[in-house]
């Protein structure tokens, strides 16, 4: 199975100021096409998971574009340009190269 | 706008089965190019996919499950299923309904969750 790791898991942010989120996976995620299919999850406190970012950088319809995906390999960052209070919550990685299974990361808990 | 909603006991006692559905709506579960999963979530833990079907492929599950997971697809009812046997405390969680995306190797739509807890 493909160990998905995050790091911070916890991450105090400031208003305004960007914050970084790192995902790296046990193995690189370049599929059979030559794609990367990495994604990013958010989870508002109380509600179900919602998809952010796919295949690595493609933001989801109505994401804001202060959140931008990046990487290659086996390494991948989750970036937030200017933190707004909601953006508090968990944030997921989740590798949908090598499956099943499907895996993800631990989550990184942002707080102001 | 596709949605997907959960639904089955939030109480389940150890060493019984597990039975949650996830309905569907503004989509169809026989259309091709898309799984149809369950993910769950322990009370203060990270994500843990169960498994997938598909109207056209293989059914998948989660090998650390595999043997007390069936997961299976109502086309007339446009409804999922997911049972889970012989439950302990371990599998209590927030249980996800999800929809799989092939092409793009993602869950795009997920359903609010429902919490079961295995207690006597």
């Amino acid at each position: 199975d493909v160990v998905m790791t995050q790091s911070p898991l916890s991450l105090p942010v400031t208003l305004g100021q960007p914050a970084s989120i790192s995902c790296r996976s046990s193995q690189g995620l370049v599929y059979s096409d030559g794609n990367a299919y990495l994604s990013w999850l958010q989870q508002r406190p109380g509600q179900s998971p919602r998809r952010l970012i796919y295949k690595v950088s493609i933001r989801d319809s109505g994401v804001p574009d202060r959140f931008s995906g990046s990487g290659s390999g086996t390494d991948f960052t989750l970036k937030i340009s200017r933190v707004e209070a909601e953006d508090v919550g968990i944030y997921y990685c989740m590798q949908g190269t090598h499956w099943p299974p499907w895996t993800f990361g631990q989550g990184t808990k942002v707080e102001i | 706008q596709l949605q997907l909603q959960e639904s089955g006991p939030g109480l389940v006692k150890p060493s019984e089965t597990l039975s949650l559905t996830c309905t569907v709506s503004g989509g169809s579960i026989s259309s091709s190019g898309y799984y149809w999963g369950w993910i769950r979530q322990p009370p203060g833990k990270g994500l843990e996919w169960i498994g997938s079907d598909s109207y056209t492929e293989t059914t998948f599950y989660n090998p650390s499950l595999k043997s007390r997971v069936t997961i299976t697809l109502d086309t007339s009812k446009n409804q999922f299923s997911l049972k889970l046997s012989s439950v302990t405390a371990a599998d209590t969680a927030v249980y996800y309904c999800a929809r799989y995306r092939n092409g793009w190797h993602d869950f795009d739509y997920w359903g609010q969750g429902i919490l079961v807890t295995v207690s006597s």
